[in-house]
């Protein structure tokens, strides 16, 4: 299909391990969004990269979080030394300039 | 897998009137969530729901939940300018993924 897809969907990891989450965005869309929501919370925005832009950080709750986006397409988020409070689903979001975001199916990460 | 499907799809209103937007899934809601989406920025979160019946305000929005109806509706009195954007629902689609409906996208005229 032609939406925007994610992997692994499921990753399961040891606490104090590095783990990697990919991105695919829709083709030509411009802007990409990092998201994670935990158990019975909302949405917490991460990380947005527009177009060749810096992208807006404000949103990494530590430097463990980073992320990059090569050739303004695919982006990956990279979690240093993962701790427990980091498990959750970690929602990637595409758009083209205009307010619709796109949303992927989710990464989502258990960390023992 | 669980659809939500949200109208209208646009709406136009002109300031201090109230209006309403509702999401209704194709499954059992077993929580809800509404976000505002604002050109260049993130997500907001605006609540959560979780029971049914439950109703929770935040300043001039209201959302309520009908587990039955599988429906949320958000409602927003005396809309502003600042309320102008699209407004989500989403909800645990029960495969480890998240589901989002379309989006509603509110002007609000001066």
């Amino acid at each position: 299909g032609a939406g925007v897809s994610q992997s692994p969907s499921n990753k399961v990891t040891e606490k104090g391990k590095d783990v990697e989450l990919r991105c695919d965005p829709i083709s030509g869309h411009t802007a990409l969004y990092w998201y994670r929501q935990s158990l019975g919370q909302g949405l917490e925005f991460l990380i947005y990269f527009q177009g060749n832009s810096a992208p807006d950080k404000s949103g990494l709750p530590s430097d463990r979080f980073s992320a990059e986006r090569t050739g303004g397409s695919v982006s990956t988020l990279t979690i240093q030394r993962t701790q427990q409070e980091d498990s959750a689903v970690y929602l990637c979001a595409s758009s083209l300039g205009t307010y619709t975001q796109y949303f992927g199916p989710g990464t989502r990460l258990t960390v023992l | 897998s669980q659809e939500l499907e949200q109208s209208p799809q646009s709406l136009i209103v002109q300031e201090g009137k109230n209006l309403t937007i509702n999401c209704t899934s194709s499954k059992t809601l077993y929580g809800l969530y509404w976000y505002k989406q604002k050109y260049g920025e993130g997500l907001i979160f605006l609540m959560m729901l979780q029971k049914g019946g439950e109703e929770k305000s935040h300043e001039k929005i209201t959302a309520k939940l009908d587990e039955k109806k599988q429906q949320s509706s958000l409602h927003i009195t005396a809309s502003q300018p600042s309320h102008a954007g699209i407004y989500l629902c989403g909800a645990d689609g029960g495969n480890n993924d998240m589901r989002f409906g379309a989006g509603t996208r509110l002007t609000v005229k001066p």
